[in-house]
C-alpha cells in the first residue's frame, strides 16, 4: 500500500542545536516533495519544495534533503529556537508531476527548549 | 493582499444535519483544494479544483460530501446528513496555476467541525 511516514513521536531538543525530521515514502514516485509548518489552530504554511532530481535545497536555516533511492527526506533546522517549535508536515505529489494534488504526511512535533 | 478566508471558523451541528463550509481563495489562484484534519492526524486530501478542469474528487470519502466551485473563484464543501465521525478540522488551499509539480499551496485557517 502506498504510505508516508513520519515521526508520530514528538521531538524534543534543546536551543541551538540542529533538528533532523524524517519523512519516508514506500509504493510513491514523486517527481517533488514539499515541507510545510503548521501551528496549532492555524492551516499549514508552506516552507521548501525539492524536486527528485536535487539532492539539496537550503533556505536559512533549513535545509531539506531528497533520496529517491531510499525513498526519503530529511529536514534540518540548524541553530534551532523555541519559535521554531510546531509541527511539520511532508507533502508529497503522488502522480509524479502529473498534477498538483499533494499527498501529506501525519506530520512531527517539534518542541524546541529554551 | 487577502489570503485565503473560510467561514464559519467554528461550526456545532446535530447528527443527521447539513452542513456547508465556505472557502475564499485568494485572488487570480486557479487551484483550490479541500483537506480534512482529524485530532493528531495529517491532512487528508478530499477533493481538488482546477481552472475549468473536472476536479478530481478522488478523496471524498462516501457519497454525502460534495463540493463545487462557482465562477473558479469561491467553494463551498457540503456534507450531507452529518456523523459524528465527520467531526474533524476542514482545510482549505489554493494555488496560483496548478502546474504539475511546483506550486505552493496556501492554506485558509480551517472551518471546525462537531457533529454532536
Amino acid at each position: 500500500s502506498q504510505k508516508i511516514e513520519q515521526n508520530s513521536e514528538a521531538l524534543n531538543i534543546q536551543e541551538g542545536k540542529t533538528a533532523t525530521l524524517t519523512c519516508n515514502y514506500t509504493n510513491y514516485s514523486p517527481a517533488y516533495l514539499q515541507w510545510y509548518r503548521q501551528d496549532p489552530g492555524r492551516g499549514p504554511v508552506f516552507l521548501l519544495l525539492i524536486r527528485e532530481n536535487e539532492k539539496e535545497k537550503r533556505k536559512e536555516r533549513l535545509k531539506v534533503t531528497f533520496d529517491t533511492t531510499l525513498k526519503q527526506s530529511l529536514f534540518h533546522i540548524t541553530a534551532s529556537q523555541p519559535a521554531d517549535s510546531a509541527t511539520y508536515l511532508c507533502a508529497l505529489d503522488p502522480y509524479g508531476g502529473a498534477t498538483n494534488k499533494l499527498i501529506f504526511g501525519t506530520g512531527t512535533l517539534l518542541a524546541v527548549q529554551p | 493582499g487577502a489570503g485565503v478566508s473560510q467561514s464559519p471558523s467554528n461550526k456545532v451541528t446535530e447528527k443527521g444535519k447539513d452542513v456547508e463550509l465556505r472557502c475564499d481563495p485568494i485572488s487570480g489562484h486557479t487551484a483550490l483544494y479541500w483537506y480534512r484534519q482529524s485530532l493528531g492526524q495529517g491532512l487528508e486530501f478530499l477533493i481538488y479544483f482546477q481552472g475549468n478542469s473536472a476536479p478530481d474528487k478522488s478523496g471524498l470519502p462516501s457519497d454525502r460530501f460534495s463540493a463545487e466551485r462557482t465562477g473558479g473563484s469561491v467553494s463551498t464543501l457540503t456534507i450531507q446528513r452529518t456523523q459524528q465521525e465527520d467531526s474533524a478540522v476542514y482545510l482549505c488551499a489554493s494555488s496560483l496555476e496548478g502546474r504539475g509539480g511546483t506550486d505552493t499551496q496556501y492554506f485558509g485557517p480551517g472551518t471546525r467541525l462537531t457533529v454532536l
